[in-house]
């Protein structure tokens, strides 16, 4: 597709268990960010890859989470053990290069998690 | 520290009339300028950004913003606004140059386009 692609676009899962979200990149880029928004509220930033390297991953909440990214495209971002502050949107999203450029983000529409 | 505000966390405006959204930013050096725009329910849209030259930028959907240096502000605005134009909008900044990628993101301001 033409645009950032997350899945799914709705989960609900009880206290403890685990999620895996998916976000599938434009192609051709090669930095990929997470983000989590509160409802209606501003952006959380979690973790960004360059490449399949995650060189900042200083927003993780806490060990529950972690990401991976391979062949430079596809990301998951996994959250063990989930408690219910874990509930938010997740917001994957891309730009064709790395920093200190000017190439805007591309989002995508996000996963809705709710953890009941 | 580096910093973003956008002052205010909603903006009212009567469909037709001109609007405007704050931002003003606390950044070394001389920082690349976003807005972005988030509908309901979904991602968010890039706008329109600042790199550098003439100060007025425009971007899709009819906006611009004016970047003032010494005031170190860069504020949305549209001559005449749409009901379709309420959101949720951003602004973001990123340092220029070197290995940073980070955005630094205001906190959002809740635009209401009343008919």
């Amino acid at each position: 597709g033409a645009g950032v692609s997350q899945s799914p676009s709705n989960k609900v899962t009880e206290k403890g268990k685990d999620v895996e979200l998916r976000c599938d990149p434009i192609s051709g880029h090669t930095a990929l960010y997470w983000y989590r928004q509160s409802l209606g509220q501003g952006l959380e930033f979690l973790i960004y890859f360059q490449g399949n390297s995650a060189p900042d991953k200083s927003g993780l909440p806490s060990d529950r989470f972690s990401a991976e990214r391979t062949g430079g495209s596809v990301s998951t971002l996994t959250i063990q053990r989930t408690q219910q502050e874990d509930s938010a949107v997740y917001l994957c999203a891309s730009s064709l290069r790395q920093g200190g450029d000017n190439s805007p983000l591309h989002f995508g529409n996000g996963t809705r998690l709710t953890v009941t | 520290a580096q910093s973003v505000a956008q002052p205010e966390d909603q903006v009212n405006v009567a469909e037709g009339n001109p609007l405007t959204v704050k931002c003003t930013y606390s950044v070394s050096g001389n920082p690349y300028l976003f807005w972005y725009v988030q509908y309901p329910n979904r991602g968010l849209q890039f706008l329109l950004k600042y790199i550098t030259g003439d100060n007025l930028v425009k971007g899709s959907y009819g906006f611009e913003a004016e970047f003032n240096k010494s005031q170190t502000s860069f504020h949305l605005k549209k001559p005449s606004a749409l009901v379709s134009d309420s959101a949720l909008y951003f602004c973001a900044v990123r340092d220029r140059g070197g290995s940073n990628y980070q955005l630094i993101w205001g906190a959002g301001t809740k635009l209401i386009i009343k008919p």
